[in-house]
């Protein structure tokens, strides 16, 4: 299994454009979230899915975007990018919402607005 | 608004020696979990701590849950070098466990 993959690792974005942040994880996982980690920081979630077609807002959501049409993929959108936004985006895992079930993450995408 | 709280936020330690990172936090969750992330990498794994009283060990890292008191401590016995990474303390939400938060890490390094 490859876990959970995020493309691209690095982008550098100008003010105001667009991206679209990928995550695919290969483990049949129903739970699935976007955090972003700040330099010297903890994460913060921005959405989070509890299955296909369900999604819902973090603690940080403004300025973001997901939608799950599959199991595997959740994507993040990025409208009209901001420098706050620079930051390392982490997407993770979770098979259920059981107790003993840790989350697993990606690799991360590491975003630039200037 | 939850609150999950660590300290020391920074530990430069010698080889050998011993250290406890402290993990507070606000909510009722009875439920912690620990990750490691070393520079620039991912986020993985150590410990899932479900019940007051839990202990977890894994070489030379063991992790407590003290529920009553929203304190669990990560222990360092006889650090080496390889442990130099941040380590980060994770609470959910409670009820339905939908969300974690996290901590503002404690970044070890350990000193040959």
């Amino acid at each position: 299994n490859a876990g959970v993959t995020q493309t691209p690792k690095f982008r550098i974005l100008k003010i105001g454009q667009s991206m679209t942040l990928q995550c695919t994880q290969d483990m049949n996982h129903n739970y699935m979230y976007w955090y972003r980690q700040d330099p010297g920081m903890g994460l913060k979630l921005i959405y989070y899915s509890v299955g296909a077609g369900i999604t819902d807002k973090g603690e940080v959501p403004n300025g973001y975007n997901v939608s799950r049409s599959t199991t595997e993929d959740f994507p993040l959108r990025l409208e009209l990018a901001a420098p706050s936004q620079t930051s390392v985006y982490f997407c993770a895992s979770r098979r259920l919402a059981q107790y003993q079930e840790t989350q697993y993450f990606g690799p991360g995408t590491r975003l630039l607005v200037l | 608004e939850l609150k999950v709280e660590q300290n020391p936020l920074f530990l430069s330690m010698q080889e050998g020696k011993n250290y406890t990172i402290y993990c507070n936090y606000s909510t009722t969750s009875d439920r912690l979990y620990w990750y490691r992330q070393d520079p620039g990498k991912s986020l993985e794994s150590l410990f899932v701590l479900l019940s007051n009283g839990a202990v977890k060990q894994e070489g030379r890292l063991m992790a407590s849950l003290d529920t009553k008191a929203r304190l669990s401590t990560l222990h360092i016995t006889a650090a080496v070098h390889d442990l130099s990474a941040t380590y980060f303390c994770a609470v959910d939400s409670g009820a339905g466990v939908l969300q974690f938060y996290f901590g503002t890490g404690t970044s070890l390094t350990v000193i040959p």
